[in-house]
C-alpha cells in the first residue's frame, strides 16, 4: 500500500508562470488536505478536499489560487501567476476517517525566481 | 478558534536526557491529537496518535499524554540519541461535519553526541 504520492518534488518557476503540483492519497482515502510551510514556519492549512468536493478551503488565498481533487486521477493544487512570496513547501495529507489519522507525503518544494 | 502552541519553540539537550515537549491547545472539543516528526526538507513522520477519550499512547521511547480538560498534551522522549534530532509538531483535530487539523508551529531539537 503506497503512501501518498506528491510529484514533482521540485518545480521552480519564474514570476508570472503557473505551478501544478499533484497528489495521490493512500489507497482508500477519499479526503485530501493541502497545506502550505513557509521557511522556518510551521504547517498552515489550506484547503479540504473529498472526492469532487471542496470542503474546506478557508486556508486558500482568495486569488491565484485552486484547488480540486477530481472523480479519476490526483488532487491537483494550482498557482496561477506565481508570486516570490509563493516559495514554500506545499504538503499534501490523505485522512484515514476511522481514527481521523493524516498521512503525509514528502511534500512539493516550489521556489519562485 | 482553535490555536495550538508548542512550547519550547527549540530545544538541546545531551545524549542520554530525557525530555518534555510541550502542546497547548484553545478548544477542547478535539476529535484526536497526533504528534510528527520532520526531519529537514522531509514530509512529516506520524508518531502517536491519542483519541480524545484516550488518556497516552506509547511507542517505543516515545510517550504521548492527553489531558484535554486542561488543553495540554506532553511527548516525552527517554534516553534522547542524536537520531532523535528533528522538529516534533503537534495538531489537533477537529470534527465539525469534516475533519479539520491544526498545527502547532513545532520544537525544533537537537541532541548532541
Amino acid at each position: 500500500n503506497a503512501g501518498v504520492m506528491q510529484n514533482p518534488r521540485h518545480l521552480v518557476r519564474r514570476r508570472g508562470q503557473e505551478a501544478r503540483l499533484r497528489c495521490s492519497p493512500m489507497k482508500g482515502h477519499s479526503h485530501v488536505y493541502w497545506y502550505r510551510q513557509l521557511p522556518e514556519e510551521g504547517l498552515k492549512f489550506m484547503v479540504y478536499l473529498q472526492k469532487e468536493n471542496i470542503i474546506d478551503e478557508s486556508g486558500m488565498p482568495k486569488e491565484r489560487f485552486s484547488a480540486e481533487f477530481p472523480k479519476e486521477g490526483p488532487s491537483i493544487l494550482r498557482i496561477q501567476q506565481v508570486v516570490r512570496g509563493d516559495s514554500a513547501a506545499y504538503f499534501c495529507a490523505s485522512l484515514d476517517r476511522v481514527a481521523g489519522e493524516l498521512f503525509f507525503g514528502e511534500g512539493s518544494r516550489l521556489t519562485v525566481l | 478558534k482553535q490555536e495550538v502552541t508548542q512550547i519550547p519553540a527549540a530545544l538541546s539537550v545531551p545524549e542520554g536526557e530525557n525530555l518534555v515537549l510541550n502542546c497547548s491547545f484553545t478548544d477542547s472539543a478535539i476529535y484526536n491529537l497526533q504528534w510528527f516528526r520532520q526531519d529537514p526538507g522531509k514530509g512529516l513522520t506520524s508518531l502517536l496518535l491519542i483519541q480524545s477519550s484516550q488518556r497516552e499512547q506509547t511507542s517505543g521511547r516515545l510517550n504521548a499524554s492527553l489531558d484535554k480538560s486542561s488543553g495540554r498534551s506532553t511527548l516525552y522522549i527517554a534516553a534522547s540519541q542524536p537520531g532523535d534530532s528533528a522538529t516534533y509538531l503537534c495538531a489537533v483535530t477537529l470534527n465539525t461535519g469534516g475533519f479539520k487539523t491544526i498545527f502547532g508551529a513545532g520544537t525544533r531539537l537537537f541532541v548532541k553526541a
